[in-house]
Order: C-alpha cells, then sequence, then structure tokens
C-alpha cells in the first residue's frame, strides 16, 4: 500500500528566503509525482508534474525533484514570497493500469512572513 | 479556456438525507475523478469516471455512486447521509482516461452533514 509522508507538516520562513519542501513515498513504481498547492477551503491547484521518466521539472521561481529510487520529492521555491502562503499536497500516481490510485501526502502549510 | 466548476459550493443537510454533487470538467477533458478531503483522512480517492464508464473506485461505501454524463459532466450522489461525511469533495478533469495523466481540479463543494 502506498503511503506519502510530508515533512515538515508546517513551515515559517521570511520573505525572500529560498525553501524546501520534502516529500517521500513508500512504493518507487509510480507513474508519476505532481504536486498541489491549496489555499484556505479552496480547491487544488497544479504547480508541477514529473512523470517517472524525468528527475526534475521547473516552473518560474518553483523547481520540483524526483528520485524515485529512494522515495523522495522535493519542491524547491526560490525567493519566497507572501503569495506563497497555502498548504503544499504531493501526490503520487500509481497501481496497475485500471486500477491506478492517486495518494496523496497531508500537506505542509506553508507560511511567508512579510 | 474555462476551469473546472463545481456545484453548488456550500451544501447544509441532515443525517439520513441525500445529495448529489455536479462536476462539469474542463472542455475537451473526458476523465472526471472525485475526491474526499477532511482534516482527519487528508485527501482519498472515491471514483474516476471516463466515456460516461466508471473505469476505478476508491474504498467508499456504496452510498458514495457517480455517473458520468455524454458530454462529460459528472455527478457525485451520496445517500443516507451521516455525520462523517462532512468535507470537501473535489473533482478533477484529464483529457484521458488514467489517474496518471496530469489531474485538474475544481473549487469543491463543501458539505456539511447537521
Amino acid at each position: 500500500k502506498q503511503e506519502v509522508t510530508q515533512i515538515p507538516a508546517a513551515l515559517s520562513v521570511p520573505e525572500g528566503e529560498n525553501l524546501v519542501l520534502n516529500c517521500s513515498f513508500t512504493d518507487s513504481a509510480i507513474y508519476n509525482l505532481q504536486w498541489f498547492r491549496q489555499d484556505p477551503g479552496k480547491g487544488l491547484t497544479s504547480l508541477l508534474l514529473i512523470q517517472s521518466s524525468q528527475r526534475e521539472q521547473t516552473s518560474g521561481r518553483l523547481n520540483a525533484s524526483l528520485d524515485k529510487s529512494s522515495g523522495r520529492s522535493t519542491l524547491y521555491i526560490a525567493a519566497s514570497q507572501p503569495g506563497d502562503s497555502a498548504t503544499y499536497l504531493c501526490a503520487v500516481m500509481s497501481g496497475n493500469f485500471g486500477n491506478e490510485k492517486l495518494t496523496f501526502g497531508t500537506g505542509t502549510r506553508l507560511t511567508i512572513i512579510p | 479556456k474555462a476551469g473546472v466548476t463545481q456545484t453548488p459550493r456550500y451544501l447544509i443537510k441532515t443525517r439520513g438525507q441525500q445529495v448529489t454533487l455536479s462536476c462539469s470538467p474542463i472542455s475537451g477533458h473526458r476523465s472526471v475523478s472525485w475526491y474526499q478531503q477532511t482534516p482527519g483522512q487528508g485527501l482519498q480517492f472515491l471514483f474516476e469516471y471516463f466515456s460516461e464508464t466508471q473505469r476505478n473506485k476508491g474504498n467508499f461505501p456504496g452510498r458514495f455512486s457517480g455517473r458520468q454524463f455524454s458530454n462529460s459532466r459528472s455527478e457525485m450522489n451520496v445517500s443516507t447521509l451521516e455525520l462523517g461525511d462532512s468535507a470537501l469533495y473535489l473533482c478533477a478533469s484529464s483529457p484521458r482516461q488514467g489517474l496518471s495523466n496530469e489531474q485538474f481540479f475544481g473549487p469543491g463543494t463543501r458539505l456539511t452533514v447537521l
């Protein structure tokens, strides 16, 4: 059974700092890994999708890496801004075709202090 | 291009009642998936529909059901509501079948069961 863990559960950093969010998963047989952000009471916004054959993906100030063998992914946020404050969730897709499952971590609540 | 839309955004029901939630995917997307998000259990997969057929199902009781129409719009129904069904219900769409494709989420329907 796939399990996804995100540590820490909460993180506060001053504006302008670079930061790293962590995601680990127990079963390395994944199709891909996706990072989302969720603002309070809102839906999920897709940030980055890394296919199992890829090592990293970049979008603007965000960079996500994937190390399947060790069951880890990191989301790097450069030059953080108050608007980056949100809960960040990672999700891994695994399972046999027709029975794929998207397993979410419990998230890291990020607060950027102005 | 309009995003995923969900209606209603908020619902209050009492125990024993039933409820129907609606999801309209991004234009051209044919796969719709449903998720339940609660503080205790996090995000959990309910089911996926593609071309009007349920192709994948999570571990939820039979009180949770869904369907998809020919225009790809989907509805989710929960019968005999219980207090524990209070949650944010999220729908996601994808252009192709299979959860291994990137998922785009709607804003969610907040269901409160009294």
